[in-house]
């Protein structure tokens, strides 16, 4: 069965720190990755995605992910952590035709230290 | 262009009640999904609808139903409400044809089941 871990349930980074979220997935086929975050009391917003192709995904707000096919991994990464990056990240993977039917992981949660 | 959006905001039932959650897709958006996101976990596929038809199921049982109406906007159904329903019920959509299906979600409803 397909699923996403990620393995840390609370992150604290100091501000202007760098950052990596972990995600592994177990999944047969060609993953289709997706990492989103979470404001409280707001919907999910996509960060960035993996569908094929360069594995160093690029995303917005300066987030990028590298994509290890033999670790299985989807890592999250940012160089400078900025106060409003304090959120919930969620790792996914897509399944079934084209990917459209996400499995998230529990997430994480981030919090900055000014 | 006009996002999902999704109502009511927040809902309070008591066990054994029904509920109805809607959602309005982003336009042009044919495909939309339901999950559900329990306090301190990440988000559970419940069911997909494309052009009004049920296009598959996660683990969740025959009193989660859902419809999804010409216009592209949807409704989830919950019967016979049990504690353990209370969660934040999130609604998504995309297109499905194509690789470039990512999913824009809503806000969100919160439930809570007493």
């Amino acid at each position: 069965a397909q699923s996403v871990t990620q393995p840390d349930i609370h992150i604290t980074v100091s501000e202007g720190a760098s950052l990596e979220l972990r995600c592994n997935y177990s999944y047969g086929a060609t993953p289709y990755l997706f990492w989103y975050v979470q404001s409280p009391g707001q919907g999910l917003q996509l960060l960035l995605k993996y569908f094929s192709g360069d594995t160093l995904v690029q995303g917005i707000k300066g987030f990028e992910a590298e994509f290890k096919r033999s670790q299985s991994s989807f890592n999250l990464r940012k160089p400078s952590v900025h106060w409003s990056d304090a959120a919930e990240y969620f790792c996914a993977v897509g399944v079934g035709e084209y990917g459209n039917k996400l499995v998230f992981g529990a997430g994480t949660i981030l919090r900055v230290k000014s | 262009e006009t996002g999902v959006t999704q109502s009511p905001t927040h809902l309070i039932k008591t066990r054994g009640q029904q509920v109805t959650l809607r959602c309005s897709s982003q336009s042009g958006h044919n495909t939309v999904s339901w999950y559900q996101q329990a306090l301190g976990q990440g988000p559970q596929f419940i069911f997909q609808y494309y052009r009004e038809e049920e296009n598959g199921r996660g683990n969740f049982p025959p009193r989660f139903s859902g419809l999804q109406f010409p216009n592209y906007s949807s409704e989830l159904n919950v019967n016979a409400l049990e504690l353990d329903d209370s969660a934040l019920y999130l609604c998504a959509s995309s297109l499905i044809a194509g690789i470039n299906n990512e999913q824009f979600f809503g806000p969100g409803t919160r439930l809570t089941v007493l």
